[in-house]
């Protein structure tokens, strides 16, 4: 049973197109995030939701919307598709514990625009 | 500001030799600090964590890590390498402002020679 799952896995698109991707989290963590894993695996936070309300947002472009319906789930929307945008997009969950604040990582989706 | 320099790009070790990757962090607040592993096509997973209990801290696989306050340092270490120890490895630092923030390191590359 996957802990944090994020469809799809692979995503090859035209610039200017616009792409989702899907994450759940079944730990029952109060926090998701995403964070973007760039080619030289540099790991940048994008956005943290905390029961379903937006804590952080890290100076991204608008054309990125994050929409988390439940604090299971967190959804990221990519509008007007740059090839900058190419990386890997993780998304994560976790706790929110003052003792811990340990990231559970999903397998992470690979975009590749074109 | 907060941030967390992993020295060395890559490292490569024999098989059965001691694993040394570097990490130093700056934080104007007691941190958290952490060791995440990524292996090829896959998400982060935690290897340790350091949240002010014991200053060496053990994690799985054999790795451990040490802080130490005074050099501002949280290397991670490995007595003997194993070929399936290979992998990407960062260090991060998590704090909480509001919500946890995690700034990770650029990473090590850890090749593993036999």
């Amino acid at each position: 049973d996957t802990a944090v799952s994020q469809t799809p896995k692979y995503l090859v698109t035209q610039m200017g197109n616009d792409k989702s991707i899907k994450c759940e989290q079944n730990l029952g963590h109060d926090t998701m995030y995403w964070y973007k894993q760039d080619s030289k695996k540099f790991l940048k936070i994008m956005f943290s939701y905390n029961n379903k309300e937006l804590i952080i947002n890290e100076t991204v472009p608008n054309r990125f919307s994050p929409k988390s319906p439940d604090k299971a789930h967190l959804n990221l929307h990519i509008n007007s598709l740059e090839l900058g945008d190419s990386a890997v997009y993780f998304c994560a969950s976790s706790q929110g514990s003052l003792t811990t604040g340990e990231l559970f990582f999903g397998e992470g989706s690979r975009l590749t625009v074109l | 500001a907060q941030s967390v320099t992993q020295l060395g790009s890559h490292v490569s070790v024999s098989e059965g030799a001691l694993v040394l990757l570097r990490c130093n962090y700056s934080s104007s607040v007691p941190p958290y600090l952490f060791w995440y592993v990524q292996y090829p096509n896959q998400g982060l997973q935690l290897l340790l964590k350091y949240t002010s209990a014991a200053t060496l801290v053990k994690g799985i696989n054999g790795f451990e890590a040490e802080f130490k306050k005074s050099e501002t340092s949280f290397h991670l270490t490995k007595p003997s390498a194993h070929m399936s120890d290979a992998a990407e490895y960062f260090c991060a630092v998590t704090l909480n402002t509001g919500g946890f923030k995690t700034i990770f390191g650029a990473g090590t590359r850890l090749f593993v020679k036999a």
